[in-house]
């Protein structure tokens, strides 16, 4: 079974400029995390979806920030217009709501530099 | 709400010596709680969880935690370390009751380092 896929894995990028960040949950999962790592702030849950549908978007840090769900295999984060402070590795999971409880799988996560 | 503390952002023991990691919890609703653990350059897998039956939890790679509601504490720990456990292990705990979302508030993460 292939694991959560998340690209790219390496953005570098100028401020200003719009960042997409891709994600590929595990087939049959139908929860959907972003969450952002970075040396000062640890992670940080941005979003989570249930089939499909944000149910919680909290901890998106500001308009400059959103995630779309299309549908059950794919989910984008978008940053528009990017700033050095957005600089992390974002990383997607994905698990089986009502499943094993709290088992979530991450991708290798998408390291993002704004210069 | 619920939130986890890691005490020690770095611990470092010998290749053979016990491995401790400490990490205390609140919630106001009995628990769900988590270890992971994160290998360089890739994203978090699971070790092992408490969800409210044994106290004592096995995982992956010789590792187990004891959840202690007296003290509020969720340690991690194997008896002897190795190497390949160098790593960053954080501890989480799931929000609501029961673990009724899978939403995970993790803490600040402990980087374990094993000297030869």
């Amino acid at each position: 079974d292939a694991g959560v896929i998340q690209s790219p894995r390496h953005e570098v990028t100028e401020m200003g400029q719009e960042v997409t960040l891709r994600c590929k949950p595990i087939s049959g999962h139908n929860s959907l995390f972003w969450y952002r790592q970075t040396m000062m702030r640890g992670l940080e849950l941005l979003i989570y979806f249930n089939n499909n549908v944000p149910i919680d978007d909290s901890g998106m840090p500001e308009d400059r920030f959103s995630a779309k769900m299309p549908n059950a295999s794919f989910s984008t984060l978008k940053i528009q217009p990017s700033e050095p402070r957005d600089s992390a590795v974002y990383f997607c999971a994905s698990s089986r709501a009502g499943g094993a409880a709290g088992e979530l799988f991450f991708g290798e996560g998408s390291r993002l530099t704004v210069l | 709400a619920q939130s986890v503390t890691q005490l020690g952002s770095h611990v470092s023991v010998s290749e053979g010596a016990l491995v401790l990691l400490r990490c205390n919890y609140s919630s106001s609703v009995p628990p769900y709680l988590f270890w992971y653990v994160q290998y360089p350059n890739q994203g978090l897998q699971l070790l092992l969880k408490y969800t409210s039956a044994a106290t004592l939890v096995k995982g992956i790679n010789g590792f187990e935690a004891e959840f202690k509601k007296s003290e509020t504490s969720f340690h991690l720990t194997k008896p002897s370390a190795h190497m390949s456990d160098a790593a960053e292990y954080f501890c989480a705990v799931s929000e609501g009751y029961g673990g009724a979302t899978n939403k995970l508030i993790f803490g600040s993460g402990t980087l374990l380092a094993v000297q030869p």
